[in-house]
This record gives C-alpha cells, sequence and structure tokens, in this order.
C-alpha cells in the first residue's frame, strides 16, 4: 500500500524557516516524480514545486521561487521542502503527492502556521 | 499560467439524481503527443486530503465507482456523477497538468438537497 507521510509542521514566526519532509513507502520511490501542493485554510488548493526522480528538474510556484527548495533523497525515500523568509501567507496544509502527469497518491499533510 | 474556472462553486443534488461539475481552462491542454488531455478532477472531502477521481480527462482511477465519469477536450470539461449517493458529498477539484504550473480550479461544493 502506497503511503506518504508528512512532518515538520509547526507554528513559525514571520521571516523564520521551517523544513518539511515527506516519508513514502509502499512503491518504488526513485523514478517518481514528487510534489508539494498546499491548502490555505478554508480555501483551494496550490500546487508549489516538483522534481523528478533522480532531482536533475525542480520547478516552482512563483508564489515560493526563491524562497523554498524541493529536494529528495532516494536512498532514504524521502521528500523535503525547506522552506524559508515565511510569511502569513505560507500559512496552509502542505501536502506530498506523487506524479506521472496527475497527482496519483497524496499524504494527509502537515499543518503550518506562519504568526507572531 | 493556464487559468482554470469551475462552475458552479456549489451545487445540491437529491440523492439518485445526476450532478454535473465543469471546468473551463484558459488555453488547451490537449497533449498532441498521445492525442489526450491532460486534465484531472479530485474529491476532497472534509478534513481528508484529495483523491484522484478521473485522469487523462475521462480515464477513471482504479477503485473509483462508475458512476463517476470526465469529458470534454481542449478547453472545456466536465465531472458527472450520475447518482448521487451521500458519500459524494465533497469539494471537487480540476486541474490541468499540462504545463507548469500546474494550475486547480477554485473547488466544487456538492451538497445534498
Amino acid at each position: 500500500e502506497v503511503q506518504l507521510v508528512e512532518s515538520g509542521g509547526d507554528l513559525v514566526q514571520p521571516g523564520g524557516s521551517l523544513r518539511l519532509s515527506c516519508a513514502a513507502s509502499g512503491f518504488t520511490f526513485s523514478p517518481y516524480g514528487m510534489n508539494w501542493v498546499r491548502q490555505a485554510p478554508g480555501r483551494g488548493l496550490e500546487w508549489l514545486s516538483y522534481i523528478n526522480g533522480p532531482s536533475s528538474t525542480m520547478y516552482y510556484a512563483d508564489s515560493v521561487k526563491g524562497r523554498f527548495t524541493i529536494s529528495r533523497d532516494n536512498a532514504k525515500n524521502s521528500l523535503f521542502l525547506q522552506m524559508n523568509s515565511l510569511r502569513a501567507e505560507d500559512t496552509a496544509v502542505y501536502y506530498c503527492a506523487t506524479s506521472t502527469g496527475h497527482l496519483n497518491y497524496w499524504g494527509q499533510g502537515t499543518r503550518v502556521t506562519v504568526s507572531s | 499560467d493556464i487559468v482554470m474556472t469551475q462552475s458552479p462553486d456549489s451545487l445540491a443534488v437529491s440523492l439518485g439524481e445526476r450532478a454535473t461539475i465543469n471546468c473551463k481552462s484558459s488555453q488547451s491542454v490537449f497533449y498532441s503527443s498521445n492525442n489526450k488531455n491532460s486534465l484531472a478532477w479530485y474529491q476532497q472531502k472534509p478534513g481528508q486530503p484529495p483523491k484522484v477521481l478521473i485522469y487523462w480527462a475521462s480515464t477513471r482511477e482504479s477503485g473509483v465507482p462508475d458512476r463517476f465519469s470526465g469529458s470534454g477536450s481542449g478547453t472545456d470539461f466536465t465531472l458527472t456523477i450520475s447518482s448521487l449517493q451521500a458519500e459524494d458529498v465533497a469539494v471537487y477539484y480540476c486541474q490541468q497538468y499540462y504545463n507548469i504550473p500546474r494550475t486547480f480550479g477554485q473547488g466544487t461544493k456538492v451538497e445534498i438537497k
């Protein structure tokens, strides 16, 4: 069974940093593209970032470009999102998701709150 | 960026009746290399992550009940629930994966009338 488990969400002050993790199991992780998607409270879904299997290609939404960095460790079946210069508008539940084009499998999400 | 616009924002349908959700993209998401439309539909129930229902505009994900169907091409797409069940109460999103950034519609909330 495919499982994606996010962790690392927390309450952080504006301007602060946070590193999210996504632990994958139940499938062969290394070939799959992976994504981060977030959902602000009471709002819709916002795609943030993508990384391909060998980490040779990464894409970002304009809203996080230059502040967030996606990475992965295929040996540890893990995906990461380093988030710097956090703003109040980054408050959301953050999901990791596999993709073969569309987003196949999603984790349960981890909550990030940016507030002083 | 491709803008995805869903209609309506919400709808209330009686149990057993048909529910129809529309999704329009600001440019075509037809992928000529495989003759398919790069359009997916997701269902999100309260407190849960989204779950894919349909991809390539009309391919049902394994395990998804056949009352869910997707249609359309180019810029206009439809998700149809042929006979609404209580467990279908959710927010539904369309998403294009034709190019970067991937973009979602704003969501359509489906309720029981």
